[in-house]
């Protein structure tokens, strides 16, 4: 089945670094990949929407400068966490839909990448 | 609004007895319903599909579009559902379009006591 990759599933550093976080569709391609953010015991809330060769869309209240995504290629995403602060410490999931298999199709998740910002 | 709520956070049974998680959607448009489950430090993977109308480990949800629900079902629950489950909508970007996002509910701890 489909797969998707993200990669590091966790990451520990200090206040003011800068983090990437990568996601992969490993065997198919996404036109179109999500990242999410999940509190404690709280739902997925969908940061932004990726787009391949073109910008991303971001929800309200997520920070574009802060939050930056490049989707270079049809089968990968990449989310940096710019100057990152203990707030920013969070599990941020990634997701994708195979578009080439036209409507309805369900979404893909990552393992997560676990973020602890000291 | 697009909306999907899940009333219970928590939902505790004993092994064998039946399991019926809600879920309600809130959608002007013909809906695409999904339910998602993701056991203890894994992944979230999807369950079934309404479009798809197919019973999964046991598991079957039926679009109710008069009560605005999606409530997924098992008859004889086993320790191993013992997870997290989401309920989501598909949220087209244009209408009718295949471009779009997923809208989570807050999702339903299942517990299955032996």
């Amino acid at each position: 089945g489909a797969v998707v990759s993200q990669h590091p599933s966790r990451v520990i550093c200090k206040s003011g670094t800068s983090v990437k976080i990568e996601c992969r569709s490993l065997d198919f391609q996404a036109t179109t990949m999500f990242w999410y953010r999940q509190f404690p015991k709280q739902s997925l809330m969908l940061m932004a929407t990726s787009n391949e060769g073109s910008k991303a869309t971001y929800e309200q209240g997520v920070e574009k400068d802060k939050f930056l995504i490049n989707h270079a290629s049809l089968t990968l995403s990449t989310l940096t966490v710019t100057s990152a602060h203990p707030e920013d410490s969070s599990f941020y999931i990634c997701s994708a839909r195979d578009t080439g298999q036209g409507n309805g199709q369900p979404q893909h998740f990552g393992d997560g990448t676990r973020l602890s910002i000291l | 609004a697009q909306r999907v709520t899940q009333p219970e956070k928590l939902l505790s049974v004993f092994k064998g007895a039946p399991v019926e998680l809600k879920c309600n959607y809130s959608y002007s448009g013909s809906p695409e319903l999904f339910w998602y489950v993701q056991y203890s430090r894994q992944r979230l993977q999807l369950l079934l599909r309404h479009i798809s109308r197919e019973s999964i480990k046991g598991f079957t949800a039926d679009l109710n579009k008069g009560e605005t629900s999606f409530h997924l079902k098992k008859p004889f629950a086993q320790e191993e559902d013992s997870a997290m489950y989401y309920c989501a909508l598909f949220s087209p970007m244009n209408y009718g379009g295949s471009q779009g996002n997923l809208i989570f509910g807050k999702g339903t701890k299942l517990s299955v006591k032996p």
